[in-house]
């Protein structure tokens, strides 16, 4: 687990801005993922990326931008256009196994 | 793709009594079974996992089994103890999609 970092731990975003999430993994692993997490909810998949320059929509992908320029980052950003995102977000990574990073907490001002 | 229903939601158990949570999942190619703990503000950490090739597997404490032919598998804690209460998610996959994840079971330990 402490292979895989993210930052910030918390982070506010005002009305109409973007704001970047960072994931970092020195694990070595192909594949990451972005997940968010609300109140007693599961765990909702956002984007994922099997390999360098490639990545895919999840279940919830509106509102979301990602890239994947290096094997060992996959920042999230969170655009104007997703209209409710406090929640949790997790970065994983692995191709089987999935291995978690801390978390970020995102809150609306 | 893989839909993981879980059950259930919430469960309390007094302490030293066993606890039982169970999934089900849909794709049949499905071949690997993980479950993850989640304390409270925390990440989920892996605890146990199972592929498709075994029926059943033990950890001291905890054990998993699958039955392939009904699609279920189930998170088995024996001896339950109060650094146990927590948020238990089950997932299935192992495919290029990676794990689809149940919506997570609150285990609550009563002492």
């Amino acid at each position: 687990d402490g292979g895989i970092t993210q930052s910030p731990k918390y982070l506010f975003r005002k009305e109409g801005q973007n704001v970047t999430l960072s994931c970092e993994q020195n694990l070595n692993h192909d594949a990451m993922y972005w997940y968010r997490q609300d109140p007693g909810q599961g765990l909702r998949l956002i984007y994922y990326s099997q390999i360098v320059n490639d990545f895919q929509k999840g279940d919830i992908a509106e509102g979301y931008s990602v890239s994947r320029e290096k094997k060992e980052s996959f920042p999230l950003t969170v655009t104007s256009a997703q209209k409710n995102p406090t929640a949790f977000y997790l970065c994983a990574s692995g191709r089987e196994t999935q291995y978690f990073g801390p978390g970020t907490r995102l809150l609306v001002l | 793709g893989e839909n993981v229903e879980q059950h259930p939601s919430t469960l309390s158990v007094q302490e030293g009594d066993s606890a039982v949570i169970k999934c089900t999942y849909s794709d049949s190619a499905s071949n690997y079974f993980p479950w993850y703990k989640q304390e409270l503000g925390k990440r989920p950490q892996l605890i146990i996992d199972i592929r498709s090739n075994v029926g059943e597997k033990k950890d001291q404490r905890i054990a998993v089994t699958l039955n392939k032919t009904a699609k279920h598998f189930s998170l088995h804690i024996t001896e339950t103890q109060p650094e146990d209460s927590a948020v238990y998610f089950c997932a299935g996959g192992g495919g290029a999609d990676g794990l689809t994840f149940g919506k997570g079971t609150h285990l609550i330990i009563q002492p």
